[in-house]
C-alpha cells in the first residue's frame, strides 16, 4: 500500500533563504509523485509532478524536486523563498495512470516566511 | 476558463441529517475526484468518477456516495451525518484522470453539530 511521510510539520525560514521540504514515500513500483501547495481557505495547486525520466523536476514559482529511488524520497526545494510562499505544502503519491487520481497525501508541512 | 466550482462554500448540519455537495469541473474535464480534509486525518481520497462511472473508491463507509452527470458535474452525498464528518471536502477535476494535473476547487467546509 502507498504511504507518504512528511517529517516536518512546520518550518520557518527567512525571506531570501533557501528551502527544502522533505517527503518520503512507500510504494512497490515506480510511483507517480506530486507536490501541491494550499493557501489558507483555498484548494490545492500543483507545483510539480514526476512520472518518469529526468529525476530533477522543475515546477512553477521557482520550485524543483528531486526523485531519489534509493532513498524513496521526493524532496521539494527552492533557492530563495518569497513571503508569498507561506502556505501548506503536500507531497502525494499516485498508483499509476488510472490510479493517479487516487492520491495518497502526506500530512503536510506548513511554511512560515519571516521578513 | 472557469475553474472548479464547489457549492455551497460553507454548510452547517446536525447529526443524523444528510447533505449533498456539488462540484462543477472545468469545461472539458471528464474526471472528478473527491477528497476529505481534516486536521487529524489530513487529505483522504473518497472516490473518482469518469464518464458517469465510479472508477476508484477510497476507504470510507457506505454513508458516503457520489454520482456524476452527463455534463461531468458531480455531487457527493453523506447520509446520517456524524460529528467526525466535519471537514473540508475538496473536489478536483482533470481531463481524463490518467495522471494529469488535478485542478482543485476551494472546497465545501462542512460542520456537523
Amino acid at each position: 500500500a502507498q504511504s507518504v511521510t512528511q517529517p516536518d510539520i512546520h518550518i520557518t525560514v527567512s525571506e531570501g533563504a533557501s528551502l527544502e521540504l522533505r517527503c518520503n514515500y512507500s510504494y512497490g513500483a515506480t510511483p507517480y509523485l506530486f507536490w501541491y501547495v494550499q493557501s489558507p481557505g483555498q484548494g490545492l495547486q500543483l507545483l510539480l509532478k514526476y512520472f518518469s525520466g529526468d529525476t530533477l523536476v522543475q515546477g512553477i514559482k521557482g520550485f524543483e524536486a528531486e526523485f531519489k529511488r534509493s532513498q524513496s524520497s521526493f524532496n521539494l526545494r527552492k533557492p530563495s523563498v518569497h513571503w508569498s510562499d507561506a502556505a501548506e505544502y503536500f507531497c502525494a503519491v499516485g498508483a499509476g495512470q488510472t490510479g493517479a487520481n487516487n492520491l495518497f497525501f502526506g500530512t503536510g508541512t506548513r511554511l512560515t516566511v519571516i521578513p | 476558463k472557469a475553474g472548479v466550482t464547489q457549492t455551497p462554500r460553507y454548510l452547517i448540519k446536525t447529526r443524523g441529517q444528510q447533505v449533498t455537495l456539488s462540484c462543477s469541473p472545468i469545461s472539458g474535464h471528464r474526471s472528478v475526484s473527491w477528497y476529505q480534509q481534516t486536521p487529524g486525518q489530513g487529505l483522504q481520497f473518497l472516490f473518482e468518477y469518469f464518464s458517469e462511472t465510479q472508477r476508484n473508491k477510497g476507504n470510507f463507509p457506505g454513508r458516503f456516495s457520489g454520482r456524476q452527470f452527463s455534463n461531468s458535474r458531480s455531487e457527493m452525498n453523506v447520509s446520517t451525518l456524524e460529528l467526525g464528518d466535519s471537514a473540508l471536502y475538496l473536489c478536483a477535476s482533470s481531463p481524463t484522470g490518467a495522471g494529469e494535473k488535478l485542478f482543485f476547487g476551494s472546497g465545501t467546509q462542512l460542520s456537523v453539530l
